[in-house]
């Protein structure tokens, strides 16, 4: 049982939608994490949280818009997406982001997303 | 630049056999290293890490590795397969002196016959 909770499981979106991806902790983890996964390819960072303030963008497009509203939660929100951004959708914890480095991540199960 | 690459897209085993999923790195630094596994439609799973210390490092569900510094590689094994290993394995890496962002492998496919 993962201890990093997201939901949905599933959503499908037309590309001009607005809707958002939760994640949950309660590990006291103070580093979140997203990222994008394609079909049997590796995971992709998208954005990293470190005490609730963002830390690393891998220059992701504006049309996902992060946001930490306390050391538990995470949300993604999505605008205007395109049929390319469908993938499954991780979110990860870790005790803090420079102990990411040394200290494994904890994986929730993910949101698969698909944009028609 | 840091890299990880898993050389082989798939393995295929007989149940009961032992297995080896290959990883060889390239860091500047010490690195720390990783394996993940992730089941069809599910998470990644933190299998086992090295960080410093013993070369062979014993992780979940009876997996280990063994880091090889003068090879650059830290090969997942186990010494008798279960079908139900049977998943996607990613090797990572991280450095210390890095932001801590963590780089995977391409992952390598598991297949356990019975």
């Amino acid at each position: 049982d993962t201890e990093v909770t997201q939901t949905p499981k599933h959503l499908v979106m037309g590309m001009t939608n607005k809707k958002s991806l939760k994640c949950e902790q309660h590990m006291g983890h103070r580093a979140m994490y997203w990222y994008k996964q394609k079909a049997k390819k590796p995971p992709e960072l998208m954005f990293v949280y470190s005490y609730e303030k963002l830390s690393i963008n891998e220059s992701v497009p504006s049309r996902f818009s992060p946001e930490c509203p306390n050391s538990s939660l995470l949300n993604l929100h999505l605008h205007a997406l395109q049929p390319e951004d469908s993938a499954l959708y991780l979110c990860a914890s870790s005790q803090s982001h420079r102990e990411g480095a040394s200290g494994e991540l904890f994986f929730g199960e993910g949101s698969r997303l698909t944009v028609l | 630049a840091q890299s990880v690459a898993q050389p082989e897209d798939q393995v295929n085993v007989a149940e009961g056999n032992p297995l080896t999923v290959k990883c060889t790195y390239s860091v500047s630094g010490n690195p720390y290293l990783f394996w993940y596994v992730q089941y069809p439609n599910r998470g990644l799973q933190f299998l086992l890490k090295y960080i410093t210390g013993d070369n062979l490092v014993k992780g979940s569900y009876g997996f280990e590795a063994e880091f090889n510094k003068s090879q650059t590689s830290f090969h997942l094994k186990k010494p008798s397969a279960l079908v139900s290993d049977s998943a996607l394995y990613f090797c990572a890496v991280s450095v210390w002196s890095n932001t801590g962002k963590l780089i995977f492998g391409q992952g390598t496919t598991l297949q356990v016959k019975p």
